[in-house]
């Protein structure tokens, strides 16, 4: 069954203490790993698109990293309103997407 | 402007009443898509459309129904809802699956309450 972990549920970093969000994943035939922020009320918001092991990307002070079985969020230098919900998905061979549980993260001034 | 949109944004109902909740986008998305979002549970897949007139259901299906009769409208509907039906509704649409452009875009969500 394909599945997407989170960890950690939540996460309290000082402003610019660097950290790593962990997506472990268990899908047949990864076609894409996705990362989304979402806000309080609000929809998520697309992030990146990972397609195979070794790919990165980045945005700003965010970096998306994959292996054939997880992913890291590199988040660089923090600010407070990098506070958000960052949500990790998957899909595989079938036309679903699976999304873990997220990653609450509060950036402290 | 590139969005989706749904309606009602907040729904409070009673248990039994049919209600339906509107989702367009205005992107020519083939996908659309129906989540439900509950604490400690994630977003989960209701249903979703590979293109009109298709529609497979997702990992939480009981009690919903969909249609796509157009490509930009993806209605959900609830023939009778029930108080575990109280939750959080996105809509969202991709362009494709596989084909280089799966990010998907969310509307703002529906909150429903069932009492």
């Amino acid at each position: 069954e394909d599945q997407v972990t989170q960890s950690p549920e939540a996460l309290r970093l000082q402003e610019g203490e660097s950290s790593s969000l962990n997506c472990s994943y268990t899908v047949s035939g990864l076609r894409g790993l996705f990362w989304y922020r979402q806000d309080p009320g609000k929809g998520p918001e697309f992030l990146f698109t990972l397609y195979s092991a070794g790919e990165e990307k980045e945005k700003e002070r965010l970096k998306a990293t994959l292996t054939k079985k997880e992913s890291f969020l590199h988040i660089t230098a923090p600010k407070p309103e990098d506070s958000a919900t960052y949500l990790c998905a998957v899909i595989g061979a079938g036309n679903q997407f699976y999304f873990g549980t997220g990653t609450s993260l509060t950036v402290i001034p | 402007e590139a969005q989706v949109t749904q309606n009602p944004r907040y729904l409070i109902t009673v248990t039994g009443k049919k209600l339906t909740v509107t989702c367009s986008q205005n992107m020519n998305h083939e996908y659309m898509s129906w989540y439900r979002q509950d604490p400690g549970l994630g977003l989960r897949q209701i249903y979703y459309s590979m293109n009109v007139e298709v529609t497979d259901k997702g990992d939480v299906p009981e009690g919903y129904k969909v249609s796509r009769k157009e490509k930009r409208n993806f209605p959900l509907i609830l023939e009778s809802p029930s108080p575990n039906q109280t939750s959080l509704y996105f809509c969202a649409s991709t362009l494709g699956v596989g084909q280089g452009s799966d990010e998907q875009f969310f509307g703002p969500g529906t909150r429903l309450t069932v009492l």
